[in-house]
């Protein structure tokens, strides 16, 4: 199975900053990885498929890049709203497998 | 809007068979998609458990396959997961998704239900 490792696994950040989380894959996975953000006590909800294309509905301070290995998620300007666990999935094969997850937590 | 929703037992008994509907409205499920089980230990991170197609075509995660059977009803616009031999480490919130796609590439699980937490013990 392909690991997905995220760093870090835990992150305290301010409203406004500039926030990025990364996700490395034990293979390469060339662009099927997508980025989820889970509340307390909610499903998870898909931000960015394909490495780098927002979901509809999602706000543009979210963004996602990176092909192959190494795939980054961007909030360019933390808002209240954004302080949550973020996961990254790859869709290459199979299993599908998450990484870790990473908490963002406000300072 | 397509909506997700989980219903089964809340409660299962050791070396018993967890089972869980799905029960999907506003969209068919013989549409292109993958429909799939998640699930989350209380307090970890999530697992995907396995899939379906509306043709019945599945695909499992090898770390449960000897034990987990998702099937489709789609005269019911359901579809479900059965575990059997369930342990303690079994006990996590349930979550049913639809797997979107586009040109037969993955765009992700745009749809989720609320999840149901499935507790193992005696």
């Amino acid at each position: 199975a392909i690991q997905m490792t995220q760093s870090p696994s835990s992150l305290s950040a301010s409203v406004g900053d500039r926030v990025t989380i990364t996700c490395r894959a034990s293979q390469g996975i060339r662009n099927d990885l997508g980025w989820y953000q889970q509340k307390p006590g909610k499903a998870p909800k898909l931000l960015i498929y394909a490495a780098s294309s927002l979901q509809s509905g999602v706000p543009s301070r979210f963004s996602g890049s990176g092909s192959g290995t190494d795939f980054t998620l961007t909030i360019s300007s933390l808002q209240p709203e954004d302080f949550a666990t973020y996961y990254c999935l790859q869709d290459y094969n199979y299993p599908r497998t998450f990484g870790q997850g990473t908490k963002l937590e406000i300072k | 809007q397509v909506q997700l929703q989980e219903s089964g037992p809340g409660l299962v008994k050791p070396s018993g068979t967890l089972s869980l509907t799905c029960a999907v409205s506003g969209g068919s499920i013989s549409s292109s998609n993958w429909w799939s089980w998640v699930r989350q230990p209380p307090g970890k991170g999530l697992e995907w458990i396995g899939e379906i197609y509306h043709s019945g075509s599945t695909n499992y995660n090898p770390s449960l396959k000897s034990r987990v059977t998702i099937s489709v009803d789609k005269s019911k616009n359901q579809f479900s997961l059965k575990l059997s031999s369930v342990t303690a480490a079994d006990t996590a919130v349930y979550y049913c998704a639809r797997l979107d796609s586009i040109a037969a590439r993955p765009k992700g699980f745009d749809y989720w239900g609320q999840g149901t937490l499935v507790t193992v013990s005696s």
